[in-house]
């Protein structure tokens, strides 16, 4: 299977515990971007990697939010004390350079997160 | 934040049916798409129209834009059981190119 993958599909954590995501990219995508999901709304843009940089991230991110991409292949999203306003499904996704494919973005199946 | 409104939020509708949903947004955009998502799973990309494009067609889909309005519409004809899921439109603008959805429409589809 080729397409975007993510780890885990599910996390249930305590209230100020840390946890890490995965997000593992179509292997010629150069684009990465991490989108929160709440129940009842389209998702919400968090964050965006062009190879190994982080170039943009949404006022969204608070400063407990971090996120990698080491060698601009997989990244990872950690959530360092977690709130119960946390719950929600992290969306990862992945495209190519717009020009070739007009930013058609492929999406990952998310990390459901539950904070108990 | 949400950019975009889609119109209706659910739609039910029989087997055979055309479905067709509206998506509103409020700044100027490189292009419009629309995705799926079936309940709790991920996004399936199901199409995307360019700003300088008014119509497409991708074998059941048809989506319109108008970028005067600032609206698109996606048109699902002969509707099927499987085609039960939410529709979202996005669009694409800004530095990052990242995509902007709105809350999406619930499409039911009865047998």
């Amino acid at each position: 299977d080729t397409g975007v993958s993510q780890n885990p599909r599910h996390k249930i954590t305590k209230r100020g515990q840390n946890v890490t995501f995965r997000c593992d990219p179509i292997s010629e995508h150069n684009r990465l971007y991490w989108y929160r999901q709440t129940l009842g709304q389209g998702p919400e843009f968090l964050t965006y990697f062009q190879n190994e940089a982080q170039l943009e991230k949404s006022r969204l991110l608070s400063d407990r939010f971090s996120a990698e991409r080491p060698k601009g292949s997989f990244s990872t999203l950690e959530i360092q004390r977690t709130e119960q306003g946390d719950s929600a499904m992290y969306l990862c996704a992945s495209s190519s350079a717009p020009g070739r494919d007009h930013n058609e973005q492929f999406f990952g199946p998310g990390t459901r997160l539950t904070v108990l | 934040s949400q950019q975009g409104e889609e119109d209706p939020q659910a739609l039910s509708i029989q087997e055979g049916e055309n479905a067709t949903m509206n998506c509103s947004y409020k700044t100027s955009i490189n292009n419009l798409q629309w995705y799926r998502q079936n309940s709790g799973r991920g996004l399936v990309h199901l199409i995307l129209i360019r700003s300088n494009e008014r119509e497409k067609h991708s074998g059941r889909l048809r989506v319109t834009l108008d970028t005067s309005k600032k609206s698109s519409s996606l048109l699902i004809t002969a509707s099927r059981a499987a085609d039960t899921a939410s529709y979202f439109c996005a669009t694409d603008s800004g530095s990052a190119r990242q995509l902007t959805f709105g809350s999406g429409t619930q499409l039911t589809v009865l047998p």
